[in-house]
């Protein structure tokens, strides 16, 4: 199963484009690239995912490089609300196969006023 | 909010007494997880379900045991807590479908084990 790379940690001015990177290098053909992210003393919370296209909602965009190896989460315009912890994480395909999740500890994300 | 409750948020127990922790889901989602989340160790798997009766074992399921006698409830058991098990536990739920197979979380179970 594929596993994920990122920065422990990274600063961003508040109103500022937060952008995190994820290296995915070993990520399969059928694996879906997830974003989460954890509040202090929260539950993770679902913010994106895609496969290969660039996705976008409410909260965020996703960014898939063409060889699928890396992506880049951002934040349009952070707020200190977003200061949080971000997991990256690839998902195969298939019914169940949230029990293959390999969870790191992602990048404490800091939006400072 | 996805629909999963957690109960107790916060307890203190004393090592060799059994506790049970709860989650409840008004989602109706077939999958359900145990998750812990210690310093240092991203989130690991204790146990999950499948369906009613129906569970398996994760990466760290020594010591607890699990039961889903409904489809929206979904136990966790410490038969004997150790001080090993202090730790924040999180259930987790998902779906399959067409749309996606994306798993949701709980607000956590703080335990303490004195």
């Amino acid at each position: 199963d594929a596993k994920t790379t990122q920065p422990p940690s990274m600063d961003c001015a508040e109103g500022r484009a937060a952008n995190l990177p994820c290296n995915h290098s070993t990520i399969s053909g059928n694996e879906y690239v997830y974003w989460y992210r954890q509040i202090h003393s929260q539950g993770p919370q679902y913010i994106i995912h895609g496969l290969k296209n660039n996705e976008t909602n409410e909260m965020a965009s996703l960014i898939i490089t063409e060889d699928r190896k890396s992506s880049t989460l951002i934040l349009p315009h952070a707020t200190l609300r977003d200061t949080a912890v971000y997991y990256c994480i690839v998902r195969p395909a298939g019914a169940g196969n949230n029990r293959k999740l390999i969870w790191g500890l992602g990048t404490s994300l800091a939006v400072n006023p | 909010d996805a629909g999963i409750t957690q109960s107790p948020r916060h307890k203190v127990t004393e090592t060799g007494t059994p506790v049970t922790l709860r989650c409840h889901q008004t989602e109706n989602h077939r999958y359900m997880y145990w998750y812990r989340q210690d310093p240092g160790h991203g989130l690991r798997l204790i146990h999950y379900s499948y369906g009613v009766k129906d569970t398996d074992k994760g990466e760290v399921s020594d010591g607890y045991s699990v039961s889903r006698s409904k489809t929206e409830d979904f136990l966790l058991t410490l038969e004997s807590a150790t001080s090993s098990q202090t730790s924040v536990y999180f259930c987790a739920i998902s779906e399959s479908t067409n749309s996606g197979n994306t798993i949701y979380f709980g607000e956590g179970s703080w335990l303490t084990v004195v």
